[in-house]
């Protein structure tokens, strides 16, 4: 049982290149998200999804897409990085919609930068 | 007003310590609280859920007063092993979804 798996764990891209992260759970999770860690900024949401088919921006969209592929994945999409979009990305998900008790399950996350 | 705010720190204090953390969230919508460790950028792992009677596992105690809107968190017998930076989560309705919102994070140092 993988939990949540995150790929690359790292990445250097130059301005302007696009690059895809990818994440898959095997929790039978409704909800996945996106969060971005800048240092002593917390982590901050980019984009969710609270059922397969269904994507909602966050506090910081600009500059990213998301996919809900099916149930299990969730990608992040840098369609021309900048290198405001250093960061540490981390995907998680969290049980069943409405469960307003569910905790978060992290992967490992990817640090990306930008040049 | 940031929706989550925690005191960065750093706390920094001897092994044996006991060492407290407050948590002020502005929706007082808010519905489920959640207490995490950081170790070193690596991903955020789960210390606890805070429940609205308080809780306790082992040294660690949450409470939540729902009139002040914060969550604490308390830390008995400081080891060397607790060192780092411990988030709370508040999660608020947004469209029939709960979304968890972030504080900075409070770091702890506990030395020798």
């Amino acid at each position: 049982n993988a939990g949540v798996t995150q790929t690359p764990k790292f990445q250097v891209l130059k301005t302007g290149q696009s690059m895809t992260l990818q994440c898959a759970q095997d929790m039978n999770h409704n909800s996945m998200y996106w969060y971005r860690q800048d240092p002593g900024m917390g982590l901050r949401l980019i984009y969710y999804s609270a059922s397969e088919g269904t994507t909602d921006k966050g506090e910081v969209p600009n500059g990213y897409n998301v996919s809900r592929l099916n149930k299990r994945e969730f990608s992040l999409r840098l369609e021309s990085a900048a290198p405001s979009q250093t960061s540490v990305y981390f995907c998680a998900s969290s049980g069943d919609r409405g469960t307003r008790g569910s905790p978060l399950h992290f992967g490992n996350g990817t640090r990306l930068t930008v040049t | 007003r940031k929706e989550v705010e925690q005191d960065p720190g750093p706390f920094n204090v001897p092994e044996g310590a006991t060492v407290a953390f407050n948590c002020t969230y502005s929706n007082s919508a808010s519905q489920s609280f959640f207490w995490y460790r950081q170790d070193c950028r690596k991903e955020p792992k789960l210390l606890m859920s805070v429940y609205s009677s308080g809780n306790e596992d082992g040294r660690f105690t949450a409470q939540l007063n729902r009139a002040s809107q914060y969550i604490s968190l308390l830390i008995r017998d400081s080891k060397l092993s607790d060192s780092a930076t411990y988030l709370c989560v508040v999660n608020g309705a947004s469209g029939g979804s709960y979304i968890p919102t972030f504080g900075r994070g409070t770091s702890l140092i506990v030395h020798p």
